[in-house]
């Protein structure tokens, strides 16, 4: 199984940019890279997803790596409503099978 | 749309009880599938299914029964419910590979 490693969490100020680091270092060339974030007493949220290219939408950024190794998440001005935790996941072979790792625990201090 | 739906919010059983879990979508997704989530961990996918009559097992099937009879719903079964069974249930619903969306959750604890 192709797995993910992320930070088990992150603090960050409000209005500040956040990156939120992922290693996929098993990835294959077929391998979606997903975001999905879970707040808290919620089920998972998409945020976004990108194969190569970098990827931009209205929640936040995602920076993949050329060799596609590693990835980040990029939240461009965090509010306290990103506190969350943020799962990096492999989409195999874009089926529609996720498995999610532990996540990164999102903190936004005022 | 009212989305993913999942009934009920809570639940508590005695160990040896069945119950099914209900999950129903509005959005004409072909895929819909179903995770558990322990306290503190990430989810897990327990069965999962492509259309309707379609479904397989995930990574931790034991102990529940799915089945697909329409493409709007996909209750999970709880045959003789265990104490390891308490967690968080989540039904998640796709149209294509690039987004799921997830209900609220379904909190079952087993005594």
């Amino acid at each position: 199984d192709a797995k993910t490693t992320q930070p088990n969490s992150m603090e960050s100020n409000e209005e500040e940019p956040v990156h939120l680091p992922c290693n996929h270092s098993t990835i294959s060339g077929t391998d979606y890279i997903h975001w999905y974030r879970q707040l808290p007493s919620q089920g998972p949220e998409y945020v976004i997803h990108g194969l190569t290219s970098n990827v931009n939408n209205r929640m936040a950024s995602l920076a993949i790596a050329e060799d596609r190794k590693s990835s980040t998440l990029i939240l461009h001005r965090a509010t306290l409503r990103d506190a969350a935790v943020y799962y990096c996941i492999l989409n195999i072979n874009a089926g529609n099978m996720l498995t999610f790792g532990g996540g990164t625990r999102l903190m936004v201090k005022p | 749309n009212a989305g993913v739906t999942q009934t009920p919010k809570f639940q508590v059983l005695k160990t040896g009880q069945s119950m099914t879990l209900q999950c129903a979508q509005d959005m004409n997704h072909e895929y819909m599938s179903w995770y558990r989530q322990d306290p503190g961990m990430g989810l897990r996918l327990i069965h999962y299914s492509v259309g309707a009559g379609i479904t397989d097992q995930g990574e931790v099937p034991n102990g529940y029964n799915v089945s697909r009879s329409t493409t709007e719903d996909f209750p999970l079964r709880l045959l003789s419910a265990a104490p390891s069974q308490t967690s968080v249930y989540f039904c998640a619903s796709s149209h294509t590979a690039n987004e799921q969306f997830f209900g609220p959750g379904t909190r079952l604890t087993v005594l």
